[in-house]
């Protein structure tokens, strides 16, 4: 069945130190995955996007088809990165598909 | 603002009394999704609409419906709400042929 995984309910860290998110996947064919962040009181929005390869906000996701990951990495925190973050699976089409997500991660950045 | 509009942001209904949330947008996206987000979880699928073809989950409950009169609104209807019904409700967008989803704030359903 095709699932989300991420295993971690929070993540402490402090300012200026690296960030790994963790997100692994089950799904048998070509996954789009993304990243959601939600941040204090703010609407869910779009962080990445792992066709895109691009950094946002200083975040990066590399996804890895052998260990079936697609874990969000920031090098050096910043408090404003506290939120919640969900890794989702896109299903189907593009028009008709639906996202799968996980269950989430709380960044939880200290000054 | 293109963005996506819940109305109302807080619901309060009481156990079996119908109720609807709303959703509009002003980005004209075909595709509208409703999420069901219960407290500590993931959100989860109900239903979405492709311009006017509804695509129902397989394990949405038969008490959840949905109408959407026109590209910018759609609705979540729940004929007889239950306790376990109490969640957050969020609405999303989508273009076709696009994987990325534009959210509403939700609305938070309590069922007293």
């Amino acid at each position: 069945a095709q699932r989300v995984t991420q295993p971690e309910k929070l993540l402490s860290v402090f300012k200026g130190a690296p960030v790994e998110l963790k997100c692994n996947y089950s799904y048998s064919g070509s996954p789009e995955l993304f990243w959601y962040v939600q941040y204090s009181r703010q609407r869910l929005q779009l962080l990445l996007r792992h066709i895109s390869r691009e950094s946002i906000k200083g975040f990066t996701a590399d996804l890895n088809k052998g260990e079936t990951s697609f874990h969000l990495k920031k090098p050096f925190a910043q408090e404003e990165d506290s939120a919640m973050y969900y890794c989702a699976l896109f299903l189907g089409s593009s028009n008709t598909g639906k996202l799968i997500f996980g269950q989430g991660t709380t960044l939880q950045v200290k000054p | 603002d293109a963005m996506v509009i819940q109305n109302p942001r807080y619901q309060v209904t009481q156990f079996g009394k119908p109720v609807t949330l709303s959703c509009s947008q002003t980005l004209n996206h075909n595709v509208m999704y409703w999420y069901q987000q219960k407290s500590s979880q993931a959100p989860k699928l109900l239903f979405h609409y492709y311009d006017k073809d509804f695509n129902n989950e397989a394990d949405t409950p038969d008490n959840f419906q949905s109408r959407r009169p026109n590209t910018s609104f759609c609705f979540l209807d729940i004929r007889s709400p239950g306790l376990g019904d109490a969640a957050m409700y969020l609405c999303a967008t989508g273009r076709a042929g696009a994987y990325e989803q534009y959210f509403g704030p939700g609305t938070r359903l309590t069922v007293t």
